[in-house]
């Protein structure tokens, strides 16, 4: 079965750190970007970054709100993603998700081509409060 | 950053109707455009991506059309699984991978 599993979320007070897994199984991981995305209570979703594959440098990208205090890592060989959260501030409370990011290539006449990216296996998600 | 606006913001339907619900970018996103359906306290599921291109397993009374910044979510014929709350995102070249604010959709 395809699916990925988070974990690591809890209560931390502001100004702390906290680190979320996630978990993939049944497809190659190391083939996939993988993206992270949350939601405040109450709230829409919020993209909040992804991390690409071997094959593109592993190069990461995070939404402004986060940069420079969160930071995305992975280790292909035990299947697994991570969210290092640090300076952690009440509007970081939120259900956060793990989601496989797969793209498909498409091409047009015109000689244009390239790959739409979309978020297509998503876990449950792992709760943060951030809250003294 | 690329802004997405979804209208309406709510909607009330009966089983069996025709249902649309829109999106517009603030700039051009090409049809780099993703729909997803999110039901209370569950993960969201992937419907449509590239603006028009069903998910495999997805019912398809759902479908989705646009190009440049309109874009549009359909349900022909409403299920009672069908209500919940639904997302556009962009998927346009450089992120934030923003999406819209979300349409939730509640039986009448």
């Amino acid at each position: 079965e395809v699916q990925v599993v988070e974990s690591g979320g809890g209560l931390v007070q502001p100004g702390g750190s906290l680190r979320l897994s996630c978990a993939a199984s049944g497809f190659t991981f190391s083939d996939h970007y993988m993206d992270w995305v949350r939601q405040a209570p109450g709230k829409g979703l919020e993209w909040v970054g992804r991390s690409r594959n071997k094959a593109n440098s592993y190069t990461t990208e995070y939404a402004a709100s986060v940069k420079g205090r969160f930071t995305i890592s992975r280790d292909d060989s035990n299947n697994s993603l991570f969210l290092q959260m640090n300076i952690l501030k009440p509007e970081d409370t939120a259900v956060y998700y793990c989601a496989r990011v797969t793209g498909t290539f498409f091409y047009e006449t015109s000689g244009y081509y390239d790959h739409y990216y979309y978020m297509d296996v998503w876990g449950k998600g792992t709760t943060v409060t951030v809250s003294s | 950053d690329i802004q997405m606006t979804q209208s309406p913001s709510s909607l009330s339907a009966s089983v069996g109707d025709r249902v649309t619900i829109t999106c517009r970018a603030s700039q051009s996103i090409s049809s780099y455009l993703n729909w997803y359906q999110q039901k209370s306290g569950k993960a969201p599921r992937l419907l449509i991506y590239g603006a028009s291109s069903l998910q495999s397993g997805v019912p398809s009374r759902f479908s989705g059309s646009g190009s440049g910044t309109d874009f549009t979510l359909t349900i022909s014929s409403l299920q009672p699984e069908d209500f919940a709350t639904y997302y556009c995102q962009q998927s346009y070249r450089t992120p934030p991978y923003t999406f819209g604010q979300g349409t939730k959709l509640e039986i009448k």
